[in-house]
């Protein structure tokens, strides 16, 4: 298996525009994470799903930020409008059941200038 | 609130070298530990993973300890090689609020030198 894929791996743009990550989960696995790394941070859960179903989103950090997963195999996190504040690199993470080992895509690092 | 915290933040070893990494926590109850390893602009990749009830844990030159009594966990490298140069971080996955949220440390960077 290739692993958890993630797209594009770097994304530079301009506060105010709309920003979309994707992610290609391990083929079976149920669950999907959506991660933010900062130095500042550390790692922080945005949302996850169950069988595309989104479970919790209590990370999300603004109603600019939303993740769809319209099928087993993909999901997009979005921003829009993106701000400076936004930079940091997103990870994509997939699970097969309950409690199981997350593997973790290569990430996307996010620069908003 | 649930804390997972790490020492030291950064540690410089040389090659061949032992070193001992910390975790002390504060979540519980808790289902698992687990110890992740991060390269540079890489994701996370699990180690070891240890339930409440074991002690320790191994993974080639990584050993893993716990002892819940003191909420405390230790990752031990055996004979560092240079490629073991990267951030470790601690994972405590609390039974409440869902197995799938993870509470994760600032990690350990951790430098070997030859």
């Amino acid at each position: 298996d290739a692993g958890v894929i993630q797209s594009p791996r770097h994304e530079v743009t301009e506060m105010g525009q709309e920003v979309t990550l994707r992610c290609k989960p391990i083929s079976g696995h149920d669950y999907l994470f959506w991660y933010r790394q900062t130095m500042m941070r550390g790692l922080e859960l945005l949302i996850y799903f169950n069988n595309n179903v989104p479970i919790d989103d209590s990370g999300m950090p603004e109603d600019r930020f939303s993740a769809k997963m319209p099928n087993a195999s993909f999901s997009t996190l979005k921003i829009q409008p993106s701000e400076p504040r936004d930079s940091a690199v997103y990870f994509c993470a997939s699970s097969a059941g309950v409690g199981d080992t997350q593997y973790f895509g290569p990430g996307t690092r996010l620069t908003v200038l | 609130k649930n804390q997972v915290e790490q020492s030291p933040q950064s540690l410089i070893i040389l090659e061949g070298k032992n070193c001992t990494l910390q975790c002390n926590y504060t979540v519980s109850p808790f289902s698992n530990l687990r110890w992740y390893k991060q390269d540079t602009g890489r994701g996370p990749v699990s180690l070891t993973i240890m339930t409440f009830s074991e002690n320790t844990k191994s993974n080639g030159r990584y050993t893993a300890t716990l002892d819940a009594d003191t909420k405390q966990s230790s990752l031990h490298i055996t004979a560092s090689q240079l490629s073991d140069s990267a951030s470790y971080i601690c994972v405590v996955s609390p039974l409440s609020g869902g197995y799938n949220k993870l509470i994760f440390g600032a990690g350990t960077r951790l430098a070997v030198h030859p």
